[in-house]
């Protein structure tokens, strides 16, 4: 069965520091999502994206946070200059149109240090 | 803004009883979501409702949606121990899914 990728599993990084989360959504799929969670409590949603331009963000989803689908398989996560308080779990979903169940990935847990 | 609550956070239960989560939201919506999620796993999809009385039931869980009242139920019947998980209902606060937002989740504990 098609899955949700991400990479990687796990990535720590020094506060101040830029990294970028990587996701292969479903092939077919034309809705995808970032969300993330903290210590296994709310999932909190952070960006949607159709059609090649961001549909919704959060209050969360600021200048630090940008996100881009360069090559139409790939759809990535970049947080400029991480904070403390934005370890967590990123979780990335992908769905193939309205109506439809959100497919997660295995998600990224990022530790700033 | 939108929020979405349920109840109870914590459920601890025998395996063979019944009981039911609660999930209320604050807008108006027909679209809510219901996901169990395993310690240290990601989120699987359990059900999709999409209007006002729908009712979908799979296996020992079935979820239930009345946007009048902003209300969807997740009823667990004759519990066993591998229901045990975390359950999040989820409202597309959009109405074109574009922003799905999630409840706190219930943590549920089935004991043999």
């Amino acid at each position: 069965e098609p899955e949700v990728t991400q990479t990687p599993s796990h990535q720590v990084t020094q506060m101040g520091q830029e990294v970028i989360l990587r996701c292969v959504p479903i092939s077919n799929h034309l809705y995808f999502y970032w969300y993330r969670q903290i210590l296994g409590q709310k999932v909190e949603f952070l960006v949607s994206f159709y059609n090649n331009e961001i549909s919704e963000k959060s209050e969360i989803f600021d200048d630090q946070f940008s996100v881009e689908r360069p090559d139409g398989s790939n759809f990535t996560l970049k947080i400029r200059s991480t904070k403390l308080e934005d370890s967590a779990m990123y979780f990335c979903a992908s769905s193939p149109g309205q109506n439809e169940k959100l497919f997660f990935g295995s998600g990224t847990q990022l530790s700033v240090l | 803004e939108l929020k979405v609550e349920q109840n109870p956070l914590f459920l601890s239960m025998q395996e063979g009883k019944n009981y039911t989560i609660y999930c209320n939201y604050s807008t108006t919506s027909d679209r809510l979501y219901w996901y169990r999620q395993d310690p240290g796993k990601s989120l699987e999809s359990l059900f999709v409702l999409l209007s006002n009385g729908a009712v979908k039931q799979e296996g020992r869980l079935m979820a239930s949606l009345d946007t009048k009242a902003r209300l969807s139920t997740l009823h667990i019947t004759a519990a066993v121990h591998d229901l045990s998980a975390t359950y999040f209902c989820a409202v597309d606060m959009s109405n074109r899914d574009d922003k799905i937002i999630f409840g706190k989740g219930t943590r549920l504990h089935i004991l043999p």
